[in-house]
C-alpha cells in the first residue's frame, strides 16, 4: 500500500518561498513505473497540475506553464521522497497543496495515490 | 493549454437515478481523459481511466464513454455516498488539466 505523508508550513509571508515535502512509503521515488506530482486546489483556480519528477534511466522534470520560472521539483533518493519549493509566491498561490503519485506509463496518467493535502496560506 | 469544460456545474438527484455529466475538450484529446471523485475534506479518488475503463475497486454502477472532445461519466443508480464532486481530467505530453467539477447532491 502506498502512502504519501506531506510536511511543510502552512503560512508563508508574500515573496517568500514556499516549500513543502512528501515522504513516500510503498513504492520508490527512483521507480521507472511512477511519476510524482505537484497538484494544487483553490476556489479561483480548482484542480491545478504544478509538475511532476520521474526518473526513466534519468531524472527529468516537467513543470506547469503557469508557474515555470518559479518552481523546483526535486527528488530525494535518500530520504525516498520529493520536495516542492515555488518562489515569489503572493496570494494567489493561496491553496490546498497535494503530492500524488501518477502510476501511467507510456504518457498515460492515473493519478491514483495522494497525500493528505497541506492548507497553504500566502499572508503577511 | 487544452481547456475542459463540464456540465452541469451541479445537480440533484434521488436515490436510484440515472446520473450523467458531460466534458467536453477545446480540441481532440482522443481518449486521454480520466474522471475522479472528491468528498468534501479529501483528495480525489481515480473512478474511470482512459474515457471508459474502471479502475481497480470501483464500483460498476459508474461508467464512461467518449473520444475526441466529447465524454461522458455515468453513475447508473445513485447511491446516498456517491454525493461528491466529479472531475475530469485530460493529459497529454505536458502534463494534465482538471475540468471545474461536478457537484453532486440528493434530492
Amino acid at each position: 500500500q502506498v502512502q504519501l505523508q506531506q510536511s511543510g508550513p502552512g503560512l508563508v509571508k508574500p515573496s517568500q518561498t514556499l516549500s513543502l515535502t512528501c515522504a513516500i512509503s510503498g513504492d520508490s521515488v527512483s521507480s521507472n513505473s511512477a511519476a510524482w506530482n505537484w497538484i494544487r486546489q483553490s476556489p479561483s483556480r480548482g484542480l491545478e497540475y504544478l509538475g511532476r519528477t520521474y526518473y526513466r534511466s534519468k531524472w527529468y522534470n516537467d513543470y506547469a506553464v503557469s508557474v515555470k520560472s518559479r518552481i523546483t521539483i526535486n527528488p530525494d533518493t535518500s530520504k525516498n521522497q520529493f520536495s516542492l519549493q515555488l518562489n515569489s509566491v503572493t496570494p494567489e498561490d493561496t491553496a490546498v497543496y497535494y503530492c500524488a503519485r501518477d502510476r501511467g506509463v507510456y504518457g498515460a496518467v492515473r493519478i491514483d495515490y495522494w497525500g493528505q493535502g497541506t492548507l497553504v496560506t500566502v499572508s503577511s | 493549454d487544452i481547456q475542459m469544460t463540464q456540465s452541469p456545474s451541479s445537480l440533484s438527484a434521488s436515490v436510484g437515478d440515472r446520473v450523467t455529466i458531460t466534458c467536453q475538450a477545446s480540441q481532440d484529446i482522443s481518449n486521454y481523459l480520466n474522471w475522479y471523485q472528491q468528498k468534501p475534506g479529501k483528495a480525489p479518488k481515480l473512478l474511470i481511466y482512459d474515457a471508459s475503463n474502471l479502475e481497480t475497486g470501483v464500483p460498476s454502477r459508474f461508467s464512461g464513454s467518449g473520444s475526441g472532445t466529447d465524454f461522458t461519466f455515468t453513475i447508473s443508480s445513485l447511491q446516498p455516498e456517491d454525493i461528491a464532486t466529479y472531475y475530469c481530467q485530460q493529459y497529454d505530453n505536458l502534463g494534465f488539466t482538471f475540468g471545474p467539477g461536478t457537484k453532486v447532491n440528493i434530492k
